[in-house]
């Protein structure tokens, strides 16, 4: 069964330093893909970037970037010089094409930026 | 272009009751999907419809229905209100069903009393 794992229930960064939030996968499907999403206390959740299963290259948008070892099945999110707005929880996503619009959801990292 | 919008933001009901929320996906966008959040399960899917139809559904009891219009917008129906459907529930809208982003809504705070 398809499975998303985040270690890291809570970290704390200081402000304009980088900082990798992990997570794991398990599915024995070749093609999937892979998502991060921030969730402010507000409760919308924000689509930050996306990494397909066949991409070569790991996935950037902005000061996001998505460290991807397929063979090691991660997929970290690294957030380069943080802000206080990065505060926030932070889900790793997986979905797999067979099952449409399913999306399975890790349990999230609440991160903290520290002025 | 408008994101995904839904109604109400806030509701409080009673156990026994039913409530019905709504969701108006991205303009364009024909898949949308529900999700639940509670702090004990976490994010779980409900159920995803796409041209109208339910295309795939969550492990979720009866109680819990959905549908979708012809201008893709979504709603869902708890009937029998529990304790235990206190939770944020969250749409999320794709132009299809396979690859593409789900982009998700402000979500819908359900409090049952």
């Amino acid at each position: 069964a398809q499975k998303i794992t985040q270690t890291q229930p809570g970290m704390f960064v200081q402000e304009k330093e980088a900082v990798t939030l992990d997570c794991t996968y398990d599915t024995s499907d070749p093609s999937y893909g892979l998502f991060w999403y921030k969730q402010p206390s507000s409760g919308e959740m924000i689509f930050l970037i996306y990494q397909g299963s066949y991409d070569q290259q790991n996935a950037t948008e902005g000061r996001y970037s998505l460290n991807f070892q397929k063979a090691r099945k991660s997929a970290n999110l690294v957030i380069s010089a943080s802000q206080l707005g990065d505060s926030a929880m932070y889900f790793c996503a997986m979905r797999e094409p067979e099952k449409g619009g399913k999306l399975i959801f890790g349990q999230g990292t609440e991160l903290s930026v520290k002025p | 272009k408008a994101g995904v919008t839904q109604t109400p933001r806030y509701l409080i009901k009673t156990r026994g009751q039913q409530v019905t929320l709504s969701c108006s996906p991205i303009s364009g966008h024909r898949s949308v999907s529900w999700y639940q959040q509670t702090p004990g399960q976490g994010l779980q899917f409900l159920f995803e419809y796409f041209s109208e139809t339910q295309r795939n559904k969550g492990n979720f009891p009866g109680r819990f229905s959905g549908r979708q219009f012809s201008n893709s917008r979504s709603e869902m129906n708890v009937s029998t209100l529990e304790l235990g459907d206190s939770a944020l529930y969250l749409c999320a809208s794709s132009l299809a069903r396979y690859t593409d982003t789900q982009y998700f809504g402000p979500g819908t705070r359900l409090t049952v009393l």
